[in-house]
């Protein structure tokens, strides 16, 4: 069953904008949320994460805002850049519980 | 370079055979995971290992197995292999177990023919 859904495969952005990721949960037990990168040939890498105690994290560029009625996260990248061309994952998990499930990835390519 | 290590890069083998993946973890970490993400699926969790010892499963198979050694290395184990098991294999290792960043390598790229 897949709890963690993203479902846009791919997003297309101008260098310079704001990239939007999406990312929706169905289990409320939830309470850990992580952003991970992905670059071809490579594993994925982490990005950001939140906890659900926050409504908001912030690191440079990227922003995670979580919103815990609707079941639903966000990673923003502003302004994108080219660079930040790659498939991103949202992830989920239960504090002490070491089973992190991931949705199926959103491709973003940022055009110059 | 992450300092999770994974051998082979690919690996192609016939169906029906038993392949071994192996995981050496980023020096210190304690947990290895292993995931499976198939073509346009998610990365879908298969176990962890912390310090020795299975602490989590997930949709593993059960021709599927793995261990992590003493010098915390790990290894997974695919028997009776199928076409569907063609996939690419990460492994994740962190210092604790619980919510953490997982440190990924770069996967083993299994093809069944």
């Amino acid at each position: 069953d897949q709890q963690v859904k993203q479902n846009s495969p791919s997003l297309s952005v101008q260098e310079g904008r704001i990239s939007i990721l999406n990312c929706d949960y169905t289990n409320s037990m939830f309470d850990y949320f992580l952003w991970y990168k992905k670059y071809p040939a490579e594993g994925p890498t982490f990005l950001i994460s939140i906890s659900s105690i926050k409504d908001k994290n912030e690191d440079g560029r990227f922003t995670v805002f979580l919103n815990k009625s609707a079941k639903h996260l966000s990673l923003h990248i502003v302004p994108s850049q080219p660079g930040d061309s790659a498939v991103y994952f949202c992830a989920a998990s239960v504090t002490n519980n070491n089973d992190m499930r991931f949705g199926a990835g959103t491709r973003l390519t940022v055009k110059p | 370079d992450s300092g999770v290590t994974q051998t082979p890069k690919h690996l192609i083998t016939a169906t029906g055979q038993r392949v071994t993946l192996r995981c050496s973890p980023r020096s210190g970490d304690l947990s290895v995971y292993w995931y499976q993400q198939s073509l346009d699926q998610g990365l879908q969790f298969l176990i962890q290992y912390y310090n020795g010892e299975e602490r989590a499963k997930g949709n593993i198979l059960e021709r599927f197995s793995a261990q992590q050694f003493p010098d915390l290395h790990s290894e997974l184990n695919l028997s009776s292999l199928e076409l569907g098991d063609s996939a690419l294999y990460f492994c994740a290792s962190s210092l604790q177990t619980g919510n953490y960043g997982y440190t990924f390598g770069s996967g083993t790229r299994l093809t069944v023919v």
